[in-house]
């Protein structure tokens, strides 16, 4: 079946660690993209890539880095610069170059708490 | 500055009845919209979307209405059941290679039995 990959779904990380949350997808999707959810904030978009090895930031990039060396896979590190890192984090992604809406495809996601 | 709201956190209603989810946006430059359904702990699933040039677009009990002029769109579920229980995203996009999703805050359904 295809569909995106998240892992791991529940993560603890101590303050100060960087920590990496990994996103696949066999969709053959072009673009993928980061958001976080919190309580009573909606999602909000990270990071998001078009294309291999590129990417650029979203509306709260600051704190999170991430790469797409293969268009199946694009990992996010939540650094240490990241003030609340505590969030539930998608990955999703979509078909481009294509008309109509830009139906994204999402992840289980992944919880990251710092302790 | 929010660029889609959803400005009730919170909608219960009967089952059986209808849903109304409401959604308003400030950019004009946002040509689709699309609604989402998210379980607890789970990713958002993609219900339906409708284009800024119609005005209502339906999928079973599934329908959205769209007007442009006040910018502002709904999602009508009926007959309500149980299972749309969720939290619901409106979202919207401008037209383009660069065209990422812009989520609302979402509201909460919970559908009595």
């Amino acid at each position: 079946d295809g569909g995106i990959t998240q892992s791991p779904k529940y993560l603890f990380r101590k303050e100060g660690q960087n920590v990496t949350l990994s996103c696949e997808q066999n969709l053959n999707h072009d673009a993928m993209y980061w958001y976080r959810q919190d309580p009573g904030q909606g999602l909000r978009l990270i990071y998001y890539s078009q294309i291999v090895n590129d990417f650029q930031k979203g509306d709260i990039a600051e704190g999170y880095s991430v790469s797409r060396e293969k268009k199946e896979s694009f990992p996010l590190t939540v650094t240490s610069a990241q003030k609340n890192p505590t969030a539930f984090y998608l990955c999703a992604s979509s078909i481009t170059g294509v008309s109509g809406a830009n139906v994204l495809t999402f992840g289980a996601g992944s919880r990251l708490t710092v302790l | 500055d929010q660029q889609v709201k959803q400005n009730s956190p919170s909608l219960s209603v009967q089952e059986g009845r209808i849903s109304i989810l409401n959604c308003d946006y400030t950019n004009s430059m946002f040509d689709y919209f699309l609604w989402y359904k998210k379980y607890p702990a789970e990713g958002p699933t993609f219900l339906i979307s409708i284009s800024s040039i119609k005005d209502k677009n339906e999928d079973g009990r599934f329908t959205v209405f769209l007007n442009k002029s006040a910018k502002h769109l709904s999602l009508h579920i009926v007959p309500s059941q149980p299972g749309d229980s969720a939290v619901y995203f409106c979202a919207a996009s401008a037209h383009g290679a660069n065209s990422k999703l812009t989520f609302g805050k979402g509201i909460t359904l919970s559908v009595r039995p």
